[in-house]
């Protein structure tokens, strides 16, 4: 298996712009997170999910972020409008067990908004 | 809520000097796990500690959970240039689910040759 797959891996934008990320777990886990991490406030969980139903979006900062997993392989964050503090580099990460598990990391979106 | 601090936040060694990165937890914890972050990269995990009083080493690095289950230690023996990294704890959310990470603040390891 390839891992844990992102895309982009860098993406700059300009405030007010939609930005998608892109996330391909790996095959047969079920459980799907996206985390976002900054020097100031560290690694974050915003949103998990469960046989691709979304479990926990207590860490999502505002309406302007939303995610979906349509199916098993295939999730995506979405931030519209973007704003300059959302500047971060965004991390998907997958189980097969949840909190109980080791979990892989893909290898992060460099998100910059200017 | 639940958190997870660890201390330092940063150090600084010269190789093959020891390190130590400790991690608290405000809540017992069924489990705890080590992951590493080399500069620039993603979270990887190192171990999993389940038992009260657990040690587990890999290497130079020994890992050990509290008694109470509240606390863990990352023990590096002899650092090496390849030891630089961002060393974080993380233990499972007893606030809905255990089906999330707590993840610690992380400390962040600088080796000098």
């Amino acid at each position: 298996d390839a891992g844990v797959i992102q895309s982009p891996r860098h993406e700059v934008t300009e405030m007010g712009q939609e930005v998608t990320l892109r996330c391909k777990p790996i095959s047969g886990h079920d459980y799907l997170f996206w985390y976002r991490q900054t020097m100031m406030r560290g690694l974050e969980l915003l949103i998990y999910f469960n046989n691709n139903v979304p479990i926990d979006d207590s860490g999502m900062p505002e309406d302007r972020f939303s995610a979906k997993m349509p199916n098993a392989s295939f999730s995506t964050l979405k931030i519209q409008p973007s704003e300059p503090r959302d500047s971060a580099v965004y991390f998907c990460a997958s189980s097969w067990r949840g909190g109980l598990d080791e979990q892989f990391f893909g290898p992060g979106t460099r998100l910059t908004v200017l | 809520g639940q958190q997870v601090m660890q201390i330092p936040q940063y150090q600084h060694v010269q190789e093959g000097e020891d390190f130590t990165t400790y991690c608290n937890s405000s809540t017992t914890l069924s489990n705890i796990q080590w992951y590493k972050q080399r500069p620039g990269g993603h979270p990887v995990f190192l171990i999993q500690l389940v038992k009260s009083g657990e040690v587990k080493k890999q290497k130079r690095l020994t890992f050990q959970f509290g008694e109470a289950k509240k606390n863990s230690s990352l023990h590096i023996t002899a650092t090496q240039t390849t030891d630089v990294g961002t060393y974080f704890c993380a233990g499972p959310d007893y606030g809905g689910a255990t089906n999330k990470l707590i993840f610690g603040t992380g400390t962040l390891l600088a080796v000098q040759p």
